[in-house]
């Protein structure tokens, strides 16, 4: 079966700080990858998705990045944190290239900019 | 964990009664919805699909409903447990492409 793995589970970071979140997925191959934030009783805002190896597709302007150098890998990353960066940052899967797009979800990071 | 729900519209129920959460859509060319739970502190988790040619698919406890007419979905849970608390997210996509996720709905059960 598969399985995503975050971390780490928690960060406190302070301002102006860099960042590096990971994602691994176990259990298949070839996965569309996803990052998504989600603010406090917010829903879920898509930050960047990837369809194979330094494919990265960025769906909203901002100070944070994403590489993907393995295949079920997936790393959210910044150079310098800002307050508003804080949230809750999940990871998400799902099968390259499928048409009914079901994403698969890991356990997420609760990132706080202080 | 995380407060999901300050700024969410809330269901609260008894244990044991039916609950429905309902969620509009905007793109009538959607032809796949999915709901998921998320509970406090974790990340959002699969419950149940349907595909635009139905109008009703079951799971266990769980019955979603799809009106293309109006573009909404709901989410029926049945006998309703303290355990199905939590926020529940409707999603939809159009082909290949990415998920659009809803606002969400807390539910709160009380025993």
């Amino acid at each position: 079966s598969q399985t995503i793995h975050q971390w780490p589970a928690t960060l406190v970071q302070p301002v102006g700080s860099p960042l590096s979140l990971e994602c691994t997925v176990e259990g298949t191959s070839n996965p569309n990858l996803y990052w998504y934030r989600q603010a406090a009783g917010r829903g879920l805002q898509l930050l960047f998705y990837s369809v194979g190896i330094g494919q990265i597709s960025s769906e909203v302007p901002q100070n944070l990045s994403a590489s993907r150098p393995q295949d079920r890998q997936f790393i959210l990353s910044s150079k310098k944190l800002l307050l508003s960066d804080s949230g809750f940052y999940l990871c998400a899967w799902s099968v390259l290239a499928s048409y009914y797009n079901e994403q698969f979800f890991g356990p997420g990071t609760r990132l706080t900019v202080l | 964990g995380e407060s999901v729900g300050l700024h969410l519209p809330t269901l609260s129920v008894q244990e044991g009664d039916n609950s429905i959460i309902n969620c509009a859509y905007s793109n009538s060319a959607s032809d796949y919805f999915i709901w998921y739970k998320q509970e406090s502190g974790k990340g959002p988790q699969f419950i149940i699909d349907i595909r635009s040619n139905m109008d009703k698919r079951q799971g266990q406890r769980v019955t979603v409903l799809l009106n293309k007419t109006v573009k909404h979905l709901s989410l029926q849970i049945a006998a309703t447990q303290p355990g199905d608390s939590a926020v529940y997210f409707c999603a939809e996509n159009e082909g290949y492409s990415t998920l659009t996720f809803g606002k969400g709905t807390m539910l709160l059960v009380s025993p």
